[in-house]
């Protein structure tokens, strides 16, 4: 079956440090692959989105990304953390098979931002 | 231009009970997905409506669940007799034109079944 997998439920960071949150998913083929962001009591936001081309995406707010295909991995990296980034982030991969158009999404990582 | 707007923001209901959740998405686009978030873990996808037709319902749970979208634009999700086990976020998400296209939540409804 088609699953999403985030290895870092919960991250604390001091401002100023480095991120880096996996992803990994279990199934090859064409995929689209998305990173969302979830702020405290705020909805889901796009963060940064990957359909084709440079495997190497930048997002808002600094945020980037990289595809390796090898490693079905889609990891998520910021060389420093603000207290603002504090936030609930999820991964999710949308396979292109089909009519499907689905995002199939990771449990999510908390990350915590101390000053 | 307006998000995508879900209501109510929060619903509590007793265990058998009948309960509808509304979703308006963003003027324009034709997909329409919804989504449901239990506590710790991602969103799970239950459906996906393609204009007034559902394209793709393979994510609902079982028979108790179901979802319209009459006009192509506002969606009802409809859960007949409840559980507990229903408990969870509600989110809807929409897309200019489905497939590819990046999906933009709303704020989700918060069910509770007591």
């Amino acid at each position: 079956a088609q699953s999403v997998s985030q290895h870092n439920h919960h991250v604390i960071l001091s401002e100023a440090a480095s991120l880096e949150l996996g992803c990994n998913y279990s199934y090859g083929g064409t995929v689209n692959l998305f990173w969302y962001v979830q702020y405290p009591g705020q909805h889901l936001q796009l963060l940064l989105k990957y359909f084709s081309g440079d495997p190497l995406v930048k997002g808002i707010k600094g945020f980037e990304a990289e595809f390796i295909k090898s490693k079905f991995s889609f990891n998520l990296r910021k060389p420093s953390v603000q207290w603002s980034d504090t936030a609930e982030y999820f991964c999710a991969v949308k396979w292109a098979t089909g009519t499907a158009s689905k995002l199939t999404f990771g449990t999510g990582t908390r990350l915590q931002v101390t000053l | 231009g307006a998000g995508v707007s879900q209501t109510p923001s929060n619903k509590v209901t007793e265990k058998g009970k009948y309960v509808e959740l509304r979703c308006d998405p963003i003027s324009g686009h034709t997909a329409l997905y919804w989504y449901r978030q239990s506590l710790g873990q991602g969103p799970e996808f239950l459906i996906y409506f393609q204009g007034t037709g559902a394209a793709d319902d393979s994510g609902l749970p079982n028979d108790r669940f179901f979802a319209v979208r009459p006009e192509g634009s506002v969606s009802t999700l409809k859960i007949q007799r409840t559980e507990r086990g229903d408990s969870a976020v509600y989110l809807c998400a929409s897309s200019l034109n489905g497939a590819g296209d990046t999906q933009y939540f709303g704020p989700g409804t918060r069910l509770t079944v007591l």
